[in-house]
């Protein structure tokens, strides 16, 4: 069966400083990876989709980055935090059909 | 791009009551709404969804209608229980050459009081 994997868990990183979230897929290959984020009391973002390594398409202009360096391995960046990006950043994954599946989740907190 | 609103943002019921959550959808071209289920500080889980091809599904307890013409499809739970307290997501996608995604509406937190 299918696992997703994100780490850290939880991180807290001052503002300015750089990051690096990290998101694996176990039991699937040529999975579609997905990073959203949740701030507090709030729906669901997407930020960065990819079908394939190399492959980033971006929803939203921000100072985050994606990349997907391996076929199950998909990362997100950032060169200097601000405090607005503070939440809770959700990957997810999905095969040949719709059906999306959200890994455990990284809660970011910019101090 | 789609736009999916969701109602109501809250909705509080006694255990065994029924709860219904409704949301709107845009973009005619979509052709597949999942339903999500968020627990405080977990990830959200996919509960149930439907297809464009159908109109009605249903799971147990949880079951989700489809109105293709009027843009909007709803989520229905009976017999409520205290472990069903949640914040609800719909979504919208279709489906585009070996991908899709979703768009989600804003959410519902759930109550249902013992």
């Amino acid at each position: 069966s299918q696992t997703i994997h994100q780490w850290p868990a939880t991180l807290v990183q001052p503002v300015g400083s750089p990051l690096s979230l990290e998101c694996t897929v176990e039991g699937t290959s040529n999975p579609n990876l997905y990073w959203y984020r949740q701030a507090a009391g709030r729906g669901l973002q997407l930020l960065f989709y990819s079908v394939g390594i190399g492959q980033i398409s971006s929803e939203v202009p921000q100072n985050l980055s994606a990349s997907r360096p391996q076929d199950r391995q998909f990362i997100l960046s950032s060169k200097k935090l601000l405090l607005s990006d503070s939440g809770f950043y959700l990957c997810a994954w999905s095969g040949s059909s719709n059906e999306q599946y959200f890994g455990p989740g990284t809660r970011l907190t910019v101090t | 791009g789609e736009n999916v609103e969701q109602h109501p943002s809250t909705l509080s019921v006694q255990e065994g009551d029924s709860a219904v959550i409704k949301c709107t959808y845009s973009d005619s071209a979509s052709n597949y709404f999942p339903w999500y289920k968020q627990e405080l500080g977990k990830r959200p889980q996919l509960i149930i969804d439907i297809r464009s091809n159908v109109g009605e599904k249903k799971d147990q307890r949880i079951a989700v209608t489809l109105n293709k013409t009027a843009k909007h499809f709803s989520l229905h739970i009976t017999e409520t229980q205290p472990e069903d307290s949640a914040v609800y997501f719909c979504a919208a996608s279709r489906r585009n050459s070996g991908y899709s995604t979703l768009t989600f509406g804003k959410g519902t937190m759930l109550l249902v009081s013992p």
